[in-house]
């Protein structure tokens, strides 16, 4: 089945420092990203949707300055969380559509911001 | 969006049947009916998706009554691994934005 592989899966660093996550779709060219966030015993909430070579489409309240989407490539898109500070810490998911295919998720990034 | 209804929790023993159902009554001609599941700090995880006629795959079965306003998720036999929530999802036609909702949190008794 398809694999979307999600990079780094844990980070904890520091208020104000950036933080890159990739996501990768390994086996299929994804012409369309979403970010989603979850917070702790709560659902998942879509940020952005990003389709290939063109800018992202940030959903209401989503700071686009705050949450730098890249979508480069058919197989990569990267969020940058930037000066991040301790209430974005949260479970950072990406997911990858190509084609035909449902949507299909990383493993998520739990990201904790000191 | 469209909005789906399940229930929070259920429970169901291991080696048998577990079916969840989904209220969507306003559900329009082009939504699609898709069905995710979550472990704990695992991303959402495709189970089965259709339109209108039911739909198996090899983990389960999708069930969508005839008016569409409702579909049923059926696992044949429920293992410890299927112990997860389970998303019941809408998405218009060739608008591929999935919107979560709560859920229902499946529990396997051994």
């Amino acid at each position: 089945g398809a694999v979307v592989s999600q990079h780094p899966s844990r980070v904890i660093c520091k208020s104000g420092t950036s933080v890159k996550i990739e996501c990768r779709s390994l086996d299929f060219q994804a012409t369309t990203m979403f970010w989603y966030r979850q917070f702790p015993k709560k659902s998942l909430m879509l940020m952005a949707t990003s389709n290939e070579g063109s800018k992202a489409t940030y959903e209401q309240g989503v700071e686009k300055d705050k949450f730098l989407i890249n979508h480069a490539s058919l197989t990569l898109s990267t969020l940058t969380v930037t000066s991040a500070h301790p209430e974005d810490s949260s479970f950072y998911i990406c997911s990858a559509k190509g084609g035909d295919q449902p949507q299909h998720f990383g493993d998520g990034t739990r990201l904790s911001i000191l | 969006d469209a909005k789906t209804t399940q229930p929070n929790s259920m429970e169901s023993n291991e080696e048998e049947p577990v079916h969840l159902p989904c209220n969507h009554s306003t559900i329009s001609g082009t939504d699609y009916i898709h069905w995710y599941r979550q472990l704990p700090s695992q991303g959402p995880e495709y189970v089965i998706h259709g339109l209108t006629s039911n739909v198996n795959n090899r983990m389960a079965s999708l069930a969508i009554a005839e008016d569409r306003k409702s579909s049923t998720l059926i696992l044949h036999r429920a293992t410890l691994r299927d112990a997860a929530v389970y998303y019941c999802i809408l998405s218009f036609g060739s608008n591929y934005k999935l919107t979560f909702g709560k859920g229902t949190l499946l529990t396997v008794n051994p």
